[in-house]
């Protein structure tokens, strides 16, 4: 079972930040959040993942709330390249190693 | 540096047959992990191999097998295919188990008629 809950689909106009929310009220202390993406046609790509604390790399910024309950993934002048479905997934410990358990995603279209 | 690579791209099976996918990890990578896409569930765990042994398994059926080469490539079987198999199937290759980040291949879209 899903493990995060997003919007199904959000609007941004490009060079405007995109901010994309993501709850995971049920996540333990020791699971990773992660944030995918993947453009139509292609396989997912990886864009950020973080524990407790924000972090920010060439592609975003992901912004963890104290309660580790919710994050934000803000990607800061949206290009019409940026248009894709965005994966909010929480890292679980599995049997032997761990697993990505992915969300629905929501679906972000870049405007002109 | 090439990327995951999988083959074929598309296919066409009917109920009862089985199927073989193939993945190409990038080169030094040594953990392949395979999804299945589906418009109804989305993305859900398959397996993960690492050094020609699974490590990791999600909640398929049996009729779902993989096995990893000692050069890392990987494969993936599903047998007696039923309708419900019809999915994108992505491959996922990292440096190693547990590590940060995996990248995708394009995938296999399997069609069952």
């Amino acid at each position: 079972d899903a493990k995060t809950t997003q919007p199904p689909s959000m609007d941004c106009a490009e060079g405007r930040a995109a901010n994309l929310p993501c709850n995971h009220s049920t996540i333990s202390g020791n699971e990773y959040v992660y944030w995918y993406r993947q453009i139509h046609s292609q396989g997912p790509q990886y864009i950020i993942h973080g524990l407790k604390n924000n972090e920010t790399n060439e592609m975003a910024s992901l912004i963890i709330t104290e309660d580790r309950k919710s994050s934000t993934l803000i990607l800061p002048h949206a290009t019409l390249r940026d248009t894709a479905v965005y994966y909010c997934i929480v890292r679980v410990r599995g049997d032997s190693n761990y697993q990505l358990i992915w969300g629905a995603g929501t679906k972000l279209i870049i405007k002109p | 540096k090439a990327g995951v690579t999988q083959t074929p791209r598309y296919l066409i099976k009917t109920r009862g047959q089985q199927v073989t996918l193939s993945c190409s990890p990038i080169s030094g990578h040594r953990s392949v992990s395979w999804y299945q896409q589906t418009p109804g569930q989305g993305l859900q765990f398959l397996f993960e191999y690492f050094s020609e042994t699974q490590r990791n398994k999600g909640n398929f059926p049996g009729r779902f097998s993989g096995r990893q080469f000692s050069n890392s490539r990987s494969e993936m079987n599903v047998s007696t295919l039923e309708l419900g198999d019809s999915a994108l199937y992505l491959c996922a290759s990292s440096l190693d188990l547990a590590d940060n980040e995996q990248f995708f291949g394009p995938g296999t879209r399997l069609t069952v008629l």
